[in-house]
């Protein structure tokens, strides 16, 4: 098991509603990252927070925004949500720092959220 | 455009076999490669890496994979299949032009192992 984790576990909302989800990064990573993962498909890339800001954004509209905190636990918002929306959402953890291209992230088990 | 391909969805491994899972990729320069794996209702763990050097890398649970340039390749490989390698393993690509940040790695579709007894 990681360092990381996530809440809540699953998540059940209906279309146009709004959602926030949270991520706890391990110990001594200062960059989170977060990941859409439809069924029977790999992780899509959101964005990433590093140093409190976004510091790189896949192909997600703006309803998709986040924020990282001192702590660099992290937050995933999504307003007005679609069907579509319904994955797993994964964070993952990272040590960067102007040169982490190349180390691992560390996962958390996920949320699902589902959208009626 | 930047990808990464694992043209199978379902390998069958009988326990105590050699086992590989492909993975190719379409990245222009030097990627980072890298392989996870997913077991159900838990998110992905890190197996192994490729940056440089060395083109067989060693990884956790007797995994290992071959970076092969010529052919744009990063197979997954372990010796002697368990049963309890079933599980989901997914290749990554990042391309280190985007950036010095971990970020937008680019994850395949997925394989699923299935090691029977």
């Amino acid at each position: 098991e990681t360092g990381v984790t996530q809440s809540p576990t699953h998540l059940i909302k209906t279309r146009g509603q709004q959602v926030t989800l949270r991520c706890s990064s391990q110990s001594g990573h200062n960059t989170v990252s977060w990941y859409q993962q439809a069924l029977g498909q790999g992780p899509q890339f959101i964005f990433q927070y590093y140093r409190e800001e976004e510091n790189g954004r896949g192909n997600f509209p703006p309803r998709f925004s986040g924020l990282q905190f001192p702590n660099y636990s992290s937050e995933l918002n999504v307003n007005a949500l679609e069907l579509d929306d319904s994955a797993l959402y994964l964070c993952a953890s990272s040590r960067s720092g102007g040169t982490g291209g190349n180390n691992e992230q560390f996962f958390g088990p996920g949320t699902r959220l589902t959208v009626l | 455009a930047q990808s990464v391909a694992q043209p199978e969805d379902q390998v069958n491994v009988a326990e105590g076999n050699p086992l590989t899972v492909k993975c190719t990729y379409s990245v222009s320069g030097n990627p980072y490669l890298f392989w996870y794996v997913q077991y159900p209702n838990r998110g992905l763990q890190f197996l192994l890496k490729y940056i440089t050097g060395d083109n067989l890398v060693k990884g956790s649970y007797g995994f290992e994979a071959e970076f092969n340039k010529s052919q744009t390749s990063f197979h997954l490989k372990k010796p002697s299949a368990l049963v309890s390698d079933s599980a989901l393993y997914f290749c990554a690509v990042r391309d280190p032009r985007w950036g010095s940040s971990a970020s937008k790695i680019i994850f395949g579709s997925g394989t699923r192992l299935s090691i029977r007894p």
